[in-house]
């Protein structure tokens, strides 16, 4: 079974500051990883994916995330906050046993960017 | 532009009253999935569908149920609602079976139950 550690349920940077959302990970098999954000009262938004090749992921509004086997870590960056990003970031853990990307979320990481 | 619907955006019900949420896709997928998320918690999946093939997870409990007349809508029932079934659902699709595929996800509908 896996499962997914996100450190820090709230996490708040000054705009313009670095991002970091951290992102741990158990697997028995392979992982495949992804990053989610969730505006107020929305669905979930795909970030970023990790599943072969290239461990340094870009994703969409300047995000990106370096899977580490080594350290079964999948941490996400921006270099420069802005005030759009606000949100609640899910990293998730696909399950590479099954019939479908059945996903296993962890509890989230709330960003709060101030001026 | 391609997407995934959920009907209501909030939805009220009673306790014990029966209820339906509404899920439709114009991305044509093959996968749908449901997933409940309480109050500052992660989302918790609660079944899929491959094409007509429904997947039930193991702690799901049978209060939910789930039909899906084509491959563009999905439906969740909840029998019987208690006020711990008070949370947002969320839909989602995807394209394929493949473990590696995004899952897209629909704005969700707030479920209240009084």
């Amino acid at each position: 079974a896996q499962s997914v550690t996100q450190l820090g349920s709230h996490v708040s940077v000054s705009e313009g500051a670095l991002v970091l959302l951290r992102c741990n990970y158990s697997s028995s098999v392979p992982p495949y990883l992804f990053w989610y954000v969730q505006y107020p009262n929305q669905g979930l938004q795909l970030l970023l994916k990790y599943t072969t090749g290239a461990t340094l992921v870009k994703g969409i509004n300047g995000f990106e995330a370096e899977f580490k086997k080594s350290e079964t870590s999948f941490h996400l960056t921006k270099p420069s906050a802005h005030m759009s990003d606000a949100a609640e970031y899910f990293c998730a853990v696909s399950d590479g046993t099954g019939t479908a990307s059945k996903l296993t979320f962890g509890t989230g990481t709330r960003l709060q960017v101030t001026l | 532009d391609a997407m995934v619907i959920q009907n209501p955006r909030y939805q009220v019900t009673q306790f014990g009253k029966p209820v339906t949420l509404s899920c439709s896709q114009t991305l044509n997928h093959n996968v749908m999935y449901w997933y409940q998320q309480k109050s500052s918690q992660a989302p918790k999946l609660l079944f899929h569908y491959y094409d007509k093939d429904f997947n039930n997870e193991a702690d799901t409990p049978d209060n939910f149920q789930s039909r899906r007349p084509n491959t563009s809508f999905c439906f969740l029932d909840i029998r019987s609602p208690g006020l711990g079934d008070a949370a947002m659902y969320l839909c989602a699709t995807s394209p394929h079976r493949g473990t590696m595929d995004t899952q897209y996800f629909g704005p969700g509908t707030r479920l209240t139950v009084l």
